[in-house]
């Protein structure tokens, strides 16, 4: 089985602009959450999605923002990007409900780099 | 709310050598315990997890063992190699906190032949 996947690995983009983020779940995974790594405040959850729906935020501004699609796919929006905003942006898939809905699986990140 | 403290690091060991690394944590209820290990330009991977009380999670030569009396859920592994080089975190996966990860600010380990 595939993992999670997600494009593009690696962004440069200056301050102002926006940028967007996707991910693509381990197949049968229904959940998505995307995560924030950063050398100064570590892994920090930004949201979950779950049925096209976002069904938990992290303590982030509006400026990041999400969806789902009806396969699973996710992708995340930064908008009038910020030199703090430049990171390892993680994404993870779970399944939904049952046993081992608890585990999430990650992607190798995409790298955003803010100049 | 829900916490998790890990021993800083960086920690450096001889290969061979045994390891331990230090888990707390803080949560409510009954949380689920992970340990991902990430190397170098690459993102998180799932190294072992524990689900309720006295459970011990094992996987390549690494064990931890879920102790509520102390919420504690220490790594071990008994011989190191240069190829564990990594950074190490333990999380807790709450449901209380709406079923994020949460996760503790990860122990980097260098390995050296």
């Amino acid at each position: 089985k595939a993992g999670v996947t997600q494009t593009p690995r690696y962004l440069i983009k200056t301050r102002g602009q926006q940028v967007t983020l996707s991910c693509s779940p381990i197949s049968g995974h229904r959940s998505v959450s995307w995560y924030q790594q950063t050398p100064g405040q570590g892994l920090q959850f930004l949201f979950e999605y779950f049925s096209e729906t976002q069904r938990n935020k992290g303590n982030f501004p509006g400026r990041f923002s999400g969806r789902q699609f009806s396969n699973s796919r996710s992708e995340m929006n930064v908008s009038t990007l910020e030199l703090g905003d430049s990171a390892l942006y993680l994404c993870a898939s779970s399944l939904s409900v049952g046993e081992g809905a608890d585990t999430q699986y990650f992607g190798p990140g995409t790298r955003l780099t803010v100049l | 709310g829900d916490s998790v403290t890990q021993m800083e690091g960086p920690v450096t060991l001889s290969e061979e050598a045994f390891l331990t690394i230090n888990c707390t944590y803080t949560a409510t209820g009954y949380p689920s315990l992970f340990w991902y290990v990430q190397y170098p330009g690459e993102g998180l991977q799932l190294l072992l997890k524990a689900t309720k009380a006295d459970d011990k999670g094992s996987n390549k030569g690494f064990e931890a063992t879920y102790r509520k009396e102390t919420t504690s859920f220490h790594l071990e592994k008994g011989s190191v190699q240069v190829s564990d080089s990594a950074v190490y975190f333990c999380a807790l996966h709450s449901y209380n906190q709406g079923g994020k990860l949460i996760f503790g600010q990860g122990t980097e380990l260098s390995v050296k032949p």
